[in-house]
Parts: C-alpha cells; sequence; structure tokens
C-alpha cells in the first residue's frame, strides 16, 4: 500500500525556517518524481514544486510564489522528500501536502494527508 | 503561467441530477489536464488524467471531455458522496497550476 506521511509542520515566526519531511512507503521511492502542494486554510490548491528522480539528475521545479525561499530534496536510501522552508511569510501558511507523481507522466496520484504551517507572529 | 478559470465557483445539485463543471485554460495544454476531488480535512483524490481518463477505480459516472483551452467534468448522475470540491489542473507547463476550485452541495 502507497504511503506519504508528512511531518515538521508548526508554528513559526514571519522570517524564520522550517523543514518538512515526507515518509514514502509501499512503492518504489527513487523511480518516481514527487511534489509538494499546498492549501491555504478555506483556501484553493497551490502546486509548491517537483523534484525529479537520480536519472533526470535530481532536478527540480518551483511555483514562483516560493523560488529562491523553499528548496525541494529527496533522500532515496531513506525513502524520504523533504521541503526546506526559509524567509517564511504569513501567507505560506497552509497545509502541505507531499505527493507521488505517476512515472512516465507528470501527474500526481497518491497525496499524503499534509501538515500544517502557520505563519505568525 | 497558465491560469485556469474554474466555473462555477459553487453549485448546489440534486441527487440523480447531471452535473458539469468547465476548466478554461489561458493558454493551449493540449490534454495535459487532472480533476481531483477533495473532502473537508482530507487530501485530494485523483478522478481524470489526459482530460478524459478515467482513474483506476473512480465510478464511472465521472467523466472529462476537452483539449487545448477549455475542458469539462461531468457527473452523470449525482450521488450524496459526491459532495465537495473540485479542481481542475494543468500538467502541460511549469510552473504546474490549479483551477480555483468548484464546491459541490447536495
Amino acid at each position: 500500500e502507497v504511503q506519504l506521511v508528512e511531518s515538521g509542520g508548526g508554528l513559526v515566526q514571519p522570517g524564520g525556517s522550517l523543514r518538512l519531511s515526507c515518509a514514502a512507503s509501499g512503492f518504489s521511492f527513487s523511480d518516481h518524481y514527487m511534489d509538494w502542494v499546498r492549501q491555504a486554510p478555506g483556501k484553493g490548491l497551490e502546486w509548491v514544486g517537483r523534484i525529479r528522480h537520480k536519472a533526470s539528475s535530481y532536478t527540480t521545479e518551483y511555483a514562483a510564489s516560493v523560488k529562491g525561499r523553499f528548496t525541494i530534496s529527496r533522500d532515496d536510501s531513506k525513502n524520504s522528500l523533504s521541503l526546506q522552508m526559509n524567509s517564511l511569510k504569513t501567507e505560506d501558511t497552509a497545509v502541505y501536502y507531499c505527493a507521488r507523481v505517476v512515472q512516465n507522466t507528470p501527474r500526481v496520484d497518491y497525496w499524503g494527508q499534509g501538515t500544517l504551517i502557520t505563519v505568525s507572529s | 503561467d497558465i491560469q485556469l478559470t474554474q466555473s462555477p465557483s459553487f453549485l448546489s445539485a440534486s441527487i440523480g441530477d447531471r452535473v458539469t463543471i468547465t476548466c478554461r485554460a489561458s493558454q493551449g495544454i493540449s490534454s495535459f489536464l487532472a480533476w481531483y476531488q477533495q473532502k473537508p480535512g482530507k487530501a485530494p483524490k485523483l478522478l481524470i488524467y489526459d482530460a478524459s481518463t478515467l482513474q483506476s477505480g473512480v465510478p464511472s459516472r465521472f467523466s472529462g471531455s476537452g483539449s487545448g483551452t477549455e475542458f469539462t467534468l461531468t457527473i452523470s448522475s449525482l450521488q450524496p458522496e459526491d459532495f465537495g470540491t473540485y479542481y481542475c489542473q494543468q500538467l502541460n507547463h511549469y510552473p504546474l497550476t490549479f483551477g480555483g476550485g468548484t464546491k459541490v452541495e447536495i
């Protein structure tokens, strides 16, 4: 069974940093691109970014709203995905989901349950 | 960035109704469009990909159509469990983008 479990959420002050993790199981993690998607309270979904697999040199893509502040990385040996968030703003407050990209396609099929980040003083 | 405009943003319908949601892209995206259903407090669930392909396990009352800039999601006979918010997502150009959502109330 595919499982994605996010952790690391919490309260952080504006300008601060936080690192989210996503533990993957039930599939060959190293073979898949992975996404982060977020959802501000009561709002719609916003794609945050994507990391490709080793065969694609672990290259990344980001939304303009987070580019230069957020960094996606992965550790295939630990089946783990990370999102390093720096220079956090109040508008980064959201539930953050990690999601698995279907092999050889651009779409996502499995999502984690999400972790809440609150950026507030 | 490609903008996706969903309409309507809210709809109220009855059991058995045929429901149609539209997603318009600001530029052509071929058939690289997916539809998701999200229920309160839950992660989104993939319904349709490549504009018209039903994800495994999704009931056949859901269907998708369109290409280029105009797409539709249709629920042929609305069921009680179909309440929630529906989102389209374009997968043709980075950054990937979502529509604003359509909340379906039974």
